[in-house]
């Protein structure tokens, strides 16, 4: 079973506009992270935010973490096309003692 | 990128055949995974290693075994494979179980006909 679940599963935006995804999961973690995958290719580290951490900045990258409602947001902003890939949570480690995924967010943005 | 290479790339193979993939790491991380990514589903653990010669399952384990005789090497078979394992597989590194970023290889696309 998934612990971390994106929404939407789907998100089209223009050229500029900021993207806003969420992850929510369902038991205690003791870090969350976001990947990013372009079609076909392996998926890439972005950012890691601890339980003790409420929120992290990476370049045009803003998550925030909230324990208490198990849920994040991974913020993008000014997006670019080259930013339209899936985006994924996961979850770590936790009861599960290893990264858990998220079936992901489709990200297009129109230039 | 990390020192990752999965081979091979592209395999197509028949229903009842025994598959093996492969994953080479130059980093010498500890920890080294293999997940299969389905639509729907997003990445689902198959199994994992955290050293040489010690491995344990993960979410999807059933129809798969893994072997690890060197650091650099994490092996994945399929011992009969069936058209429910056409998927895409990947695998991971990382140094610590779960608690720093893993790197990902490119990808296995296999296809059970």
């Amino acid at each position: 079973s998934q612990q971390g679940e994106e929404d939407p599963q789907a998100l089209s935006i223009q050229e500029g506009e900021n993207a806003t995804m969420n992850c929510s999961y369902k038991t205690s973690i003791n870090n969350l992270q976001w990947y990013r995958q372009n079609s076909g290719r392996g998926l890439v580290h972005l950012i890691l935010i601890r339980s003790n951490e409420r929120e992290k900045h990476s370049g045009r990258l803003r998550v925030t973490l909230d324990t208490s409602k198990k849920s994040s947001s991974l913020l993008i902003t000014a997006s670019r096309a080259a930013d339209t890939a899936s985006y994924f949570c996961a979850t770590g480690p936790g009861s599960a003692r290893q990264l858990t995924f998220g079936s992901g967010t489709q990200l297009t943005v129109l230039p | 990128d990390a020192g990752i290479t999965q081979s091979p790339r592209h395999k197509v193979t028949e229903t009842g055949t025994p598959v093996t993939l492969r994953c080479h790491q130059t980093e010498n991380h500890r920890y080294m995974y293999w997940y299969r990514q389905d639509p729907g589903h997003g990445l689902r653990l198959i199994h994992y290693s955290y050293g040489v010669k010690d491995t344990d399952k993960g979410e999807v384990s059933d129809g798969y075994s893994v072997s690890r005789s060197k650091t650099e090497d994490f092996l994945l078979t399929l011992e009969s494979a069936t058209s429910s394992q056409t998927s895409v597989y990947f695998c991971a590194i990382s140094e610590q179980q779960g608690d720093t970023e893993a790197f990902f290889g490119q990808g296995t696309r296999l296809t059970v006909v």
